[in-house]
């Protein structure tokens, strides 16, 4: 198994330019989350979903779409980038939620915007 | 509102040595804990969970944690330290709401003297 990958790894883009960040899990996992780490700032939940088909907002989610179409994918946009939002951007899934589910991380994507 | 705190930014610590990283929580109801590794470039790797039950929990590479719950703390130790085990160590608590997201610390860099 591969776990949870994350295409690209690295990217570079100029303000107002637009991107897609995929997320692949093959662990047949219910639940996928996106963070982003920020330098001293531990990760912060941007969007999340539980299930295929479903997404919602986290705690920075400004900025950002998410699609879930199918179970094992969940993909991040940014629409017009802006400096505020380089990060390194991190996907994780879970089976399910709560006691003894445990989430999974990517090897994550560095993301400027210049 | 839920937070964890890790109160040292940085360490360093001598090989051979014993390792202890602190970690604080806030959080109303029964925490579910978590300590990842990220190595450079790398992703978060679960180290240790805690559920319930023993409040002294192993994990891999030789860790341990404890849960106190009169301390609201859940620190990391080791009893011997190998240059290999530099990395920035997140604790993290699951909270009850955005799909069960995970709260992270701001991490603490570990640096070993050879």
């Amino acid at each position: 198994n591969a776990g949870v990958t994350q295409t690209p790894k690295f990217r570079v883009l100029k303000t107002g330019q637009s991107m897609t960040l995929l997320c692949a899990q093959d662990m047949n996992h219910e639940y996928m989350y996106w963070y982003r780490q920020d330098p001293g700032m531990g990760l912060r939940l941007i969007h999340y979903s539980v299930g295929e088909g479903t997404t919602a907002k986290g705690e920075v989610p400004d900025g950002y779409n998410v699609s879930r179409l199918k179970k094992q994918n969940f993909l991040l946009g940014l629409e017009s980038a802006a400096p505020s939002q380089t990060s390194v951007y991190f996907c994780a899934s879970s089976y399910l939620a709560g006691v003894d589910n445990e989430q999974f991380f990517g090897p994550g994507t560095r993301l400027t915007v210049l | 509102a839920q937070s964890v705190t890790q109160p040292d930014i940085h360490i360093t610590v001598s090989e051979g040595a014993s390792l202890e990283l602190r970690c604080n929580y806030s959080y109303g109801a029964t925490p579910y804990l978590f300590w990842y590794v990220q190595s450079p470039g790398q992703g978060l790797q679960l180290l240790l969970k805690y559920f319930s039950g023993d409040t002294l929990v192993q994990g891999i590479k030789g860790f341990e944690a404890e849960f106190k719950r009169s301390q609201s703390s859940f620190n990391l130790r080791k009893p011997s330290v190998h240059w290999s085990d530099a990395a920035e160590y997140f604790c993290a608590v699951e909270v009850v709401e955005y799909g069960n997201k995970l709260v992270f610390g701001a991490g603490t860099i570990l640096r070993v003297k050879s």
